[in-house]
This record gives C-alpha cells, sequence and structure tokens, in this order.
C-alpha cells in the first residue's frame, strides 16, 4: 500500500533555514500536503502542492516536489521559535481525492538558540 | 477554510466506559472525518462520516466501537465505547475543503483512560 515517510527528529539554530525531508511510495499522488502540529493541538494545513507542480513559495515556506523521486521538502528560512513543533507530510491520490490522505509519521522540529 | 471545535478538549475516562466527542463546523461542509492520533503516532483515519447514512469505516474499526452520528452538514460525533487503555489517543475531526483536495482539522480531544 501507499507509504509516506519522514525523518523523525530536526534540531537548528534560530535563524537558520530548515529543511524537512519526506518520501512516499505513490506513483498515483495528486497532492502532497505539509501539516503542522504545535503541542496540545490539533493539525493545521500548512501548503500544499499539485503533483504537476516542482515547487511552491509562501512567504517563508518553500515547498520542493522531485516527482521522479517521490521526495518532497518543505524548507523554512528564518527559523523561529514559533516554528517549533510537529510536521506532517501526507498524500493523497486521484482515485481517492481528500478523503484518503495519507500521513507521514512526522518530524518533529527544535530550535536551539 | 472552516472554522472547527470539538467537545470535549480532554478527558480522563474509566475502563468500560464510553465518551462522546462533538465536532462542529461554521459552515456546511459535504465530507466530514474522524482520525485517531496514538500518543508519538501519525494520524489514522477511523471512518467518514457520511449525512443521512451509515459511517464508512476503515479496516482496523466497526461501528460496535466507534458509533458515529452525522445529522446534519456542520455537526458530527463519535463514540468511543466499552474504552480500554489502548484508546487513550488524541481523536481528530475534519472537513474537505472547498475544492475538496485538502483536509482542515479540529483541535482534537485527548482522552486517557485509566
Amino acid at each position: 500500500g501507499e507509504d509516506v515517510e519522514q525523518s523523525l527528529f530536526l534540531s537548528v539554530r534560530e535563524g537558520d533555514s530548515s529543511v524537512i525531508n519526506c518520501t512516499y511510495t505513490d506513483s498515483s499522488s495528486t497532492y502532497l500536503y505539509w501539516y503542522k502540529q504545535e503541542p496540545g493541538a490539533g493539525l493545521q494545513l500548512l501548503t500544499y502542492i499539485f503533483s504537476n507542480m516542482d515547487m511552491k513559495q509562501d512567504q517563508r515556506l518553500t515547498v520542493l516536489l522531485n516527482k521522479k523521486d517521490k521526495h518532497l521538502s518543505l524548507r523554512i528560512a528564518d527559523t523561529q521559535t514559533g516554528d517549533s513543533a510537529i510536521y506532517f507530510c501526507a498524500e493523497s491520490n486521484k482515485y481517492s481525492s481528500a478523503s484518503k490522505i495519507i500521513f507521514g509519521s512526522g518530524t518533529r522540529l527544535s530550535i536551539r538558540p | 477554510s472552516a472554522v472547527i471545535s470539538q467537545k470535549p478538549s480532554r478527558d480522563i475516562c474509566q475502563r468500560g466506559t464510553s465518551l462522546t466527542i462533538q465536532c462542529q463546523v461554521d459552515s456546511q461542509v459535504t465530507m466530514m472525518f474522524w482520525y485517531r492520533q496514538q500518543p508519538g503516532q501519525s494520524l489514522t483515519l477511523i471512518a467518514t462520516a457520511n449525512q443521512g447514512s451509515e459511517a464508512t469505516y476503515e479496516s482496523g474499526f466497526v461501528i460496535d466501537k466507534f458509533p458515529i452520528s452525522r445529522p446534519n452538514l456542520t455537526f458530527s460525533t463519535l463514540t468511543v465505547s466499552n474504552m480500554s487503555p489502548e484508546d487513550s489517543s488524541i481523536y481528530l475531526c475534519s472537513v474537505a475543503g472547498r475544492l475538496g483536495n485538502t483536509q482542515y482539522f479540529g483541535p482534537g480531544t485527548r482522552l486517557t483512560v485509566l
């Protein structure tokens, strides 16, 4: 079945860029998503990208998609303490649209001074 | 995006009891979903809450354990029945965005079963 994989932890210094990576197996992926979960909170949709795009930028966030390698990344520029959270990569495919989103295990981003 | 609220935000329950979680959306939505997030884990879809008909459950989840109601396009409930400590999780509802290609999540209900 479909699988989405991420590294579990990432530590960066405040002010540096954070790059969170994700790989997926579903060749029929239509949309790929990044969600943010702060401690004790639900999931916030940060951004998403359609599979025929290779890049999307939104303020400090840049999403890069390499469809050939099935690799997705999220770059956060000028990382701040408020960016500390778990970041989930997720995908859905053309057969199920948004009704079946497959989530990765999440990457816990910690910020050091 | 829709504003989604859940009640209760957290609860501590005794083994063998049941808890009903409510999800309210500030606008009419076609699709609503219920997820479980076990401690330190990712999200697992429990079921799709269908308005006016029975929910559609994912493999490993059954109606007797997780009955779901969806009386209208803005509200749904999930009941966790006959609870055991293994049911301790965060339960989240979500709704599909207007274009059907995204999901937006509620704040979650943190359940602890003793």
